[in-house]
């Protein structure tokens, strides 16, 4: 099982719409989970970072959180153009440092 | 906004030398680490470093690698002898904290001939 899980894509929305994105982790003790967007040769750029159960927004953006079930999503409303990249999970795992990274999702938003 | 610097964006080497990657973090962060993206593949964690010294590496990190503060700013990660499986993007990234979110800089594309 991978430690962080997420589909591939790409997932394709229309212009305002609300797209959505998922990750499931293994690690049951996992204290911090983030949410990265990454363009196409660029580096990872920290969008969301949610430690409790329940939902966290900023802007745009909605994190969801559920450790019993070891999932966590990504709500992104009003899509842009400017949206389209790979969005990548992220948790932290108990007792470390390290940050484990799913493969990302490729999201396109189509005018 | 304070940010990751990293330098050279683009470093060509031969197999066999050594480099040696620079980042600079943000500037009132504590913790450090090196991941590396080869091209179309996930990012992986390197090492950690916390307090002057290691706090975590991964399998990846082996003898070849090291990771140095040499000043209250730079962090630099030196691979002594590279190989041509070494090609890849190297992330620098800074927290405040532990277990917060990471910061990363611009990246160093790495490509050993």
């Amino acid at each position: 099982q991978k430690e962080v899980e997420q589909n591939s894509g790409p997932l394709s929305v229309p212009e305002g719409a609300i797209a959505s994105l998922n990750c499931t982790y293994s690690d049951r003790g996992s204290q911090s989970f983030f949410w990265y967007r990454q363009y196409s040769g660029k580096s990872p750029e920290l969008i969301m970072s949610i430690y409790s159960n329940g939902d966290k927004e900023d802007g745009r953006f909605t994190a969801q959180l559920n450790k019993a079930s070891q999932y966590v999503s990504l709500l992104i409303r009003d899509s842009q153009p400017s949206d389209s990249a790979t969005y990548l999970c992220a948790v932290n795992k108990s007792s470390a440092s390290k940050i484990i990274f799913g493969s990302g999702t490729r999201l396109s938003i189509r005018p | 906004e304070p940010e990751v610097t990293q330098t050279p964006s683009h470093q060509v080497t031969q197999m066999g030398q050594e480099v040696i990657l620079r980042c600079v973090p943000i500037s009132n962060h504590l913790y450090f680490y090196w991941y590396r993206q080869i091209l179309g593949q996930k990012v992986e964690f390197l090492v950690s470093f916390y307090n002057n010294e290691i706090s975590e590496k991964s399998e990846i990190f082996d003898d070849q690698f090291s990771v140095e503060r040499p000043d209250g700013s730079n962090f630099t990660l030196k691979i002594r002898s590279t190989k041509l499986e070494d090609s890849a993007m190297y992330f620098c990234a800074s927290s405040a904290a532990e277990a917060w979110g990471q910061y990363f800089g611009p990246g160093t594309r790495l490509t050993v001939t």
